[in-house]
């Protein structure tokens, strides 16, 4: 089974929309920590935002929040009043513990396209 | 601060070829990891150091892959006899020690391509 399950390769959002990334992760371990990067086209990967296991509220960084259903195992990432500059991939990441390591697995990413 | 830096950033080899990676870690990272990401495709994670713990190998894709980790802070990846699809980006980042919590810092990546 996939770890981290990314099911939209493509999105569009049109500009001052909001806009919702899906993620729905798998793991048997209580602790872990999930995790939204982002890409733009020059390359770097940008950390957005951190939701732990164990966190009663969802993780909000500006415009950005983690929509985290723990039951459902997802982790949908919500972007608001989307710009320009949001046009890039998304990746879902989640960090467990796994035989004495910290493992992460990323997800294959979602491309947000921003139309003005 | 100065953050992860990655050397070379482009890399022209050709098959069964060597090449070393290497990757310069945020001082006072104990975490460093190293993932693969072939063209529009997700990361894939090679290998994962944490202090001075033995290294988490279990990404690596082959025996022609290995790493290591000098004095807990600069990493070289090695790939050896290097094939056609080793070509890709590839990333380290780094982390602070502990939680679960800890996000990673990534480098500019350093583009291979094998010819």
């Amino acid at each position: 089974a996939q770890k981290i399950t990314q099911t939209q390769p493509g999105m569009f959002v049109q500009e001052k929309e909001a806009v919702t990334l899906d993620c729905t992760y798998d793991t048997s371990d209580p602790s872990y920590g999930l995790f939204w990067y982002k890409q733009p086209s020059s390359g770097e990967m940008i950390f957005l935002i951190y939701q732990g296991s164990y966190d009663q509220q969802n993780a909000t960084e500006g415009r950005y929040s983690l929509n985290f259903q723990k039951a459902r195992k997802s982790a949908n990432l919500v972007i608001s009043a989307s710009q320009l500059g949001d046009s890039a991939m998304y990746f879902c990441a989640m960090r467990e513990p796994s035989g004495g390591y910290q493992k992460v697995t990323f997800g294959t990413g979602t491309k947000l396209q921003v139309i003005p | 601060g100065a953050g992860v830096s990655q050397s070379p950033s482009n890399k022209v080899t050709e098959k069964g070829k060597d090449v070393e990676l290497r990757c310069d870690p945020i001082s006072g990272h104990t975490a460093l990891y190293w993932y693969r990401q072939s063209l529009g495709q997700g990361l894939e994670f090679l290998i994962y150091f944490q202090g001075n713990s033995a290294p988490d190998k279990s990404g690596l894709p082959s025996d022609r892959f290995s790493a290591e980790r000098t004095g807990g802070s600069v990493s070289t990846l090695t790939i050896q006899r290097t094939q056609q699809e080793d070509s890709a980006v590839y990333l380290c980042a780094s982390s602070l020690a502990g939680g679960l919590g800890s996000e990673q810092y990534f480098g500019p990546g350093t583009r291979l391509t094998v010819t």
